[in-house]
């Protein structure tokens, strides 16, 4: 069956530029995760979608990045006045249900560079 | 906060020789844990996770990670290394004790297969 996907796969955009990330999680699971992978800083945990919940955004680090999630499906991550610290490869996860420790199916990643 | 740390950025191993990479966990609750793979320029893979059953948990490939409590680790092992096993693997922790299964992640071990 279809896995996550998430388009772009390589996004080149200029310092100051805004970009939009989005991820399609595999149907029915409720749980979406967005991570980012760094050489600096290794994986991350940016925010955090179940169901009808308030998002847990407690991992965003910055008020230029924003993400939504629409009908409880697909998710678009949004990096306002993108700096070059922002590159690095985001990655979204999902899983079926929460409150119990399901497997988390990750997507390949968007591939952001800030020039 | 929950934590995880990976000893050993790289580790190289012949092929056929057992496999072992290190993981030690820090949890002020019993943790659920986690060994995930990474192919180049793929997303991420769950090998196997520790959630309270048995001590030692059998994942895909031939891996096996085994609980360790009293050493709070959670090292994972394949008794003959293969050249496919090449790739990078996280050891990560969840916080579904607290309602939310964000994964924190350790900093990762490339391991390289020498023929």
């Amino acid at each position: 069956g279809a896995g996550v996907s998430q388009s772009p796969s390589n996004k080149v955009t200029e310092k100051g530029k805004d970009v939009e990330l989005r991820c399609d999680p595999i149907s029915g699971h409720t749980a979406l995760y967005w991570y980012r992978q760094s050489l600096g800083q290794g994986l991350e945990f940016l925010i955090y979608f179940q169901g009808n919940s308030a998002p847990d955004k407690s991992g965003l680090p910055s008020d230029r990045f924003s993400a939504e999630r629409t009908g409880g499906s697909v998710s678009t991550l949004t990096i306002q006045r993108t700096q070059q610290e922002d590159s690095a490869v985001y990655l979204c996860a999902s899983s079926l249900l929460a409150g119990v420790p399901n497997e988390q199916y990750f997507g390949p990643g968007t591939r952001l560079t800030v020039t | 906060a929950q934590s995880v740390t990976q000893l050993g950025s790289h580790v190289s191993v012949s092929e056929g020789a057992l496999v072992l990479l290190r993981c030690n966990y820090s949890s002020s609750v019993p943790p659920y844990l986690f060994w995930y793979v990474q192919y180049p320029n793929q997303g991420l893979q769950l090998l196997l996770k520790y959630t309270s059953a048995a001590t030692l948990v059998k994942g895909i490939n031939g891996f096996e990670a085994e609980f360790k409590k009293s050493e709070t680790s959670f090292h994972l092992t394949k008794p003959s290394a293969h050249m496919s096993d090449a790739a990078e693997y996280f050891c990560a922790v969840s916080d579904a004790n607290f309602g939310n299964e964000k994964l924190t992640f350790g900093t990762g071990t490339r391991l390289t297969i020498i023929p």
